[in-house]
């Protein structure tokens, strides 16, 4: 069965950093692309980063670009979000989700459950 | 950027009733080359991640019930739920990738 598990959330300061991961099993995870997705509250769906399978192409949106570093370890089955300067605006649920397609960011065919991050003084 | 713009933010049908939900893109997610229309569909129970409907608009994802279908091309996408059932009770999102990825607004189906 493929899971992806993320954790590392919580709350953080305006300004302040935090680093979530996301474990994956299940699946063959060096062939898969992941993304990082968030929701904020009452707020639509925010495609944030996308990484390839082998980290050759990382994509960020205008949102987080120079903010947050993607990165992923293909031998420990793990993805992470390096996010620092964090804004108000930057609080909620963080998912990592598996790329359907190979070479860009399409449809994402599994989810983790998600980690909260709420960023408030 | 490619914005997505949802029909309805709430829908309420009763039992059985068929639902239609309309996705309209700021602009064309029709990819000449491949002729494949980048949008998907996604549902969101409450304290779940969304999950996978359909994708290029109207490839079913595997285990999705067959009352569900997608279409539309170019601009204009539609999520039809032939007859709704209590377990359809959720938001639906629609999700294009022809540019750097976005989702509509979400549409929340309720019970009438």
């Amino acid at each position: 069965e493929v899971q992806l598990v993320e954790s590392g959330g919580g709350l953080v300061q305006p300004g302040g950093s935090l680093r979530l991961s996301c474990a994956a099993s299940g699946f063959t995870f060096s062939s898969y692309d992941i993304n990082w997705i968030r929701q904020a509250p009452g707020k639509r769906l925010e495609w944030i980063s996308y990484i390839s399978s082998s980290s050759e192409t990382i994509y960020y949106a205008d949102s987080v670009k120079g903010r947050f570093t993607i990165s992923r370890d293909n031998a420990k089955n793990s993805l992470s979000l390096q996010m620092s300067s964090l804004r108000v605006e930057d609080t909620a649920v963080y998912y990592c989700a598996r790329d359907v397609c190979s070479g860009r960011s399409c449809y994402y065919d599994h989810w983790g459950q998600g980690t909260l991050v709420t960023v408030s003084s | 950027d490619f914005v997505l713009t949802q029909s309805a933010d709430s829908l309420a049908v009763s039992l059985g009733e068929r639902v239609t939900i309309n996705c309209k893109s700021s602009q064309n997610i029709l990819y000449s080359s491949d002729n494949k229309n980048y949008l998907a569909w996604y549902q969101q129970k409450p304290g779940q991640p969304p999950k996978l409907l359909f994708y290029w608009a109207s490839t079913r994802e595997s285990g999705v019930p067959d009352r569900f279908s997608g279409s539309g091309s170019g601009t204009d996408f539609t999520l039809t739920i032939s007859s709704l059932q209590a377990e359809d009770v959720a938001v639906y999102y629609c999700q294009q990738c022809y540019g750097s990825p976005t989702f509509g607004q979400g549409t929340r189906v309720e019970i009438k």
